[in-house]
């Protein structure tokens, strides 16, 4: 079963900030927290990853609580291309596999 | 960077034939994976390379599916007398050997059993 909890869809009007949320509060001291998304016939594509600090890159940021119990993913500035599935994914390389388990993400729908 | 390499996109084939997809992983990568993805689902793993070596494998990959990495750099996965239930998009990731390195996904084979 997947470590992360996803609403299953969201809207966000273009221009605005989206923000998706994700809930993994049973998340281990080692163990990163990645954000991917999926656009329709497309591999997931890499957005970020943290561990504890706040991390920002030129696509997204990503907040994570101080208890790491959840993290929130920020596009500053969203797009009609921005329209995908994200998927939440929490793993370390020291829980014994390198394996990724996904949930079944949430469905962000950018509107015109 | 090319990005990971997949094919075919696209496999058609008939139920009971056998099917073989390749993955060509970013350069230098040297950790491979292969997830199936269902329609509205997120991607489910199947198995792990660490160069040639298969390290992991899901219940998911019955005895007709094989994977192979012969050399440590492009990936095979075969199915043996497909099933309608095969029906899927087969994505292949790679990573570096770096700790929590995130995994590159390719655009995957989607494959149609009629």
């Amino acid at each position: 079963d997947a470590k992360t909890t996803q609403p299953p869809s969201m809207d966000c009007a273009e221009g605005r900030a989206a923000n998706l949320p994700c809930n993994h509060s049973t998340i281990s001291g080692n163990e990163y927290v990645y954000w991917y998304r999926q656009i329709h016939s497309q591999g997931p594509q890499y957005i970020i990853h943290g561990l504890k600090n706040n991390e920002t890159n030129e696509m997204a940021s990503l907040i994570i609580t101080e208890d790491r119990k959840s993290s929130t993913l920020i596009l500053p500035h969203a797009t009609l291309r921005d329209t995908a599935v994200y998927y939440c994914i929490v793993r370390g390389d020291l829980s014994g596999t390198y394996k990724y388990i996904f949930g079944t993400g949430t469905r962000l729908k950018v509107l015109a | 960077d090319t990005g990971v390499s997949q094919n075919p996109r696209h496999k058609i084939t008939k139920r009971g034939q056998n099917v073989t997809f390749r993955c060509d992983p970013i350069s230098e990568h040297n950790r491979l994976y292969w997830y199936r993805q269902t329609l509205g689902q997120g991607p489910e793993f199947l198995t792990y390379f660490q160069n040639e070596a298969q390290l992991e494998k899901s219940r998911l990959l019955s005895d007709r599916f094989s994977a192979e990495r012969p050399k440590g750099s492009f990936s095979t996965l075969e199915i043996q007398r497909t099933e309608q239930g095969d029906s899927a998009m087969y994505l292949c990731a790679s990573s570096s050997d770096g700790s929590n390195q995130p995994q590159h996904f390719g655009d995957g084979t989607r494959l149609s059993i009629l």
